[in-house]
C-alpha cells in the first residue's frame, strides 16, 4: 500500500516553462487537494477535489491548474513559472469528511523556479 | 476567515524533559477540529493529535497531549519525556465542520538537545 505518491521529489524551472507534478493515492479516497508550503506561512490550499470530475479552488489558486479524470490521480499543472512559485508542494487525501477524517500527505515536491 | 497562529517560530528542550507549543487560533464557529502536525527532516507531513471541538476532554497519544481552551480559543500540545526524534517542525491546523481546507499556523521548529 503505496499511500499518496508524488512525483518528482525535486525540480528546477526557468520562469515561463510549464509542468505538471503529479500525485496519485492508492486509498480510494474521494477528497484530495494541493497545499503549497512557504517559510514563515505553514501550508496553504492551492485546489481541492471531492470526487472525478469535481475540482474547487483553495486559498491561492493563481497560477495552478488542476482536474480530477480519475480516482486516483489528482495532478496540478504550472502553465507559466514564476519566481513567486518556488516552493514545497505537497498533495494530500481522505476520505470525504463526515466528522474529520485524517489528511494522508505525500512526501512533496520542492520547485524552485529560477 | 479562520486564523491559526503559532507566537514560538523555535523552542528547544534537553532530551527526557517536558516542553508545551503554544497554538492560538481565531473562529466564529462552534464545531470544528484542531490538529498538530509533525514535519521530521524528511519534509513528510505525520498526524501527531486531533481535538474535536465538542469534546471537552483534552486528547492523549501516548507521550503527546493537548490542552485545548476553547473558550480562549488556544490550543497547546505538551510532548513529555522528549526524545531525539521528537526533533521536527510542528505545525497546529484548524478546520471547520463540513470545510473542505486545513488552515495552519506558521510553524514552531523544536529541537531536542541530547
Amino acid at each position: 500500500n503505496a499511500g499518496v505518491t508524488q512525483t518528482p521529489k525535486f525540480q528546477v524551472l526557468k520562469t515561463g516553462q510549464s509542468m505538471t507534478l503529479q500525485c496519485a493515492q492508492d486509498m480510494n479516497h474521494e477528497y484530495m487537494s494541493w497545499y503549497r508550503q512557504d517559510p514563515g506561512m505553514g501550508l496553504r490550499l492551492i485546489h481541492y477535489s471531492v470526487g472525478a470530475g469535481i475540482t474547487d479552488q483553495g486559498e491561492v489558486p493563481n497560477g495552478y491548474n488542476v482536474s480530477r479524470s480519475t480516482t486516483e490521480d489528482f495532478p496540478l499543472r504550472l502553465l507559466s513559472a514564476a519566481p513567486s512559485q518556488t516552493s514545497v508542494y505537497f498533495c494530500a487525501s481522505s476520505y470525504l469528511p463526515g466528522g474529520s477524517p485524517p489528511l494522508h500527505f505525500g512526501n512533496g515536491t520542492r520547485l524552485t523556479v529560477t | 476567515a479562520q486564523t491559526v497562529t503559532q507566537s514560538q517560530p523555535e523552542m528547544s528542550v534537553q532530551e527526557a524533559e517536558t516542553v508545551t507549543l503554544s497554538c492560538t487560533y481565531d473562529t466564529s464557529e462552534s464545531d470544528y477540529y484542531l490538529f498538530w502536525y509533525k514535519q521530521p527532516p524528511s519534509r513528510q507531513m505525520i498526524l501527531v493529535i486531533r481535538q474535536e471541538a465538542y469534546k471537552q476532554q483534552n486528547a492523549t497519544e501516548n507521550r503527546f497531549s493537548v490542552n485545548f481552551q476553547k473558550a480562549a480559543k488556544s490550543f497547546s500540545l505538551k510532548i513529555s519525556d522528549s526524545q531525539l526524534g521528537d526533533a521536527a517542525m510542528y505545525f497546529c491546523a484548524f478546520k471547520s465542520q463540513g470545510a473542505q481546507k486545513l488552515v495552519f499556523g506558521q510553524g514552531t521548529r523544536l529541537t531536542i538537545n541530547p
